[in-house]
């Protein structure tokens, strides 16, 4: 069954540190998501990602927050200037219009 | 917009009685509903889906869940519970009326099975 890779499973970063999170969606798929998850809590979207602009994106998306495609299979979470509290597992997905979502497995994101 | 309730943080059930996690929703048109399911230090796993057709939706490792429109609720539900049942599950919505729109999660709500 097809999968959502994502690389590294888990990032230590020093605050103010740039980080780019990694994912290779399904390659039938049109539309990437990011969500994240403080560690045991909800599950919140970040931004969705479609024929490589920015579909919609949440409040939590600010201006450290950037995403790519660079290359036609990789689909990237850049944060420019890391925070404590942008410690998180994030979350990439994506689907076909109107399926389900196929989420990765996940990047731990630990800032010190 | 849309949303999704669950209503407890923690449902403790004794192996094998049934058990129930409860889930309720808010959407402007037509809902398009999920259960994910994650275990300790792991992503989140695809459990069950409803769009349209029976209220009565079968997932993987035996768990089920129920639509029900006039209460607006999306209840998963499993006949008897295993210790190896025990995790996070979330309850997420999309409203299938309005284009694309991301997946919204609930809260999550632990699942306990005591042996």
């Amino acid at each position: 069954e097809p999968e959502v890779t994502q690389t590294p499973s888990h990032q230590v970063t020093q605050m103010g540190q740039e980080v780019i999170l990694r994912c290779v969606p399904i390659s039938n798929h049109l539309y990437f998501y990011w969500y994240r998850q403080i560690l045991g809590q909800k599950v919140e979207f970040l931004v969705s990602f479609y024929n490589n602009e920015i579909s919609e994106k949440s409040e939590i998306f600010d201006d450290q927050f950037s995403v790519e495609r660079p290359d036609g299979s990789n689909f990237t979470l850049k944060i420019r200037s890391t925070k404590l509290e942008d410690s998180a597992m994030y979350f990439c997905a994506s689907n076909r219009q109107g399926y389900g979502y196929t989420f990765g497995s996940g990047t731990r994101l630990t800032v010190v | 917009a849309q949303s999704v309730a669950q209503p407890e943080d923690q449902v403790n059930v004794a192996e094998g009685n049934p058990l129930t996690v409860k889930c309720t929703y808010s959407v402007s048109g037509n809902p398009y509903l999920f259960w994910y399911v994650q275990y300790p230090n792991r992503g989140l796993q695809f459990l069950l889906k409803y769009i349209t057709g029976d209220n009565l939706v079968k997932g993987s490792y035996g768990f089920e869940a129920e639509f029900n429109k006039s209460q607006t609720s999306f209840h998963l539900k499993k006949p008897s519970a295993l210790v190896s049942d025990s995790a996070l599950y979330f309850c997420a919505v999309r409203d299938l009326g309005s284009g694309n729109t991301p997946l919204v999660f609930g809260k999550g709500t632990r699942l306990s099975v005591i042996a």
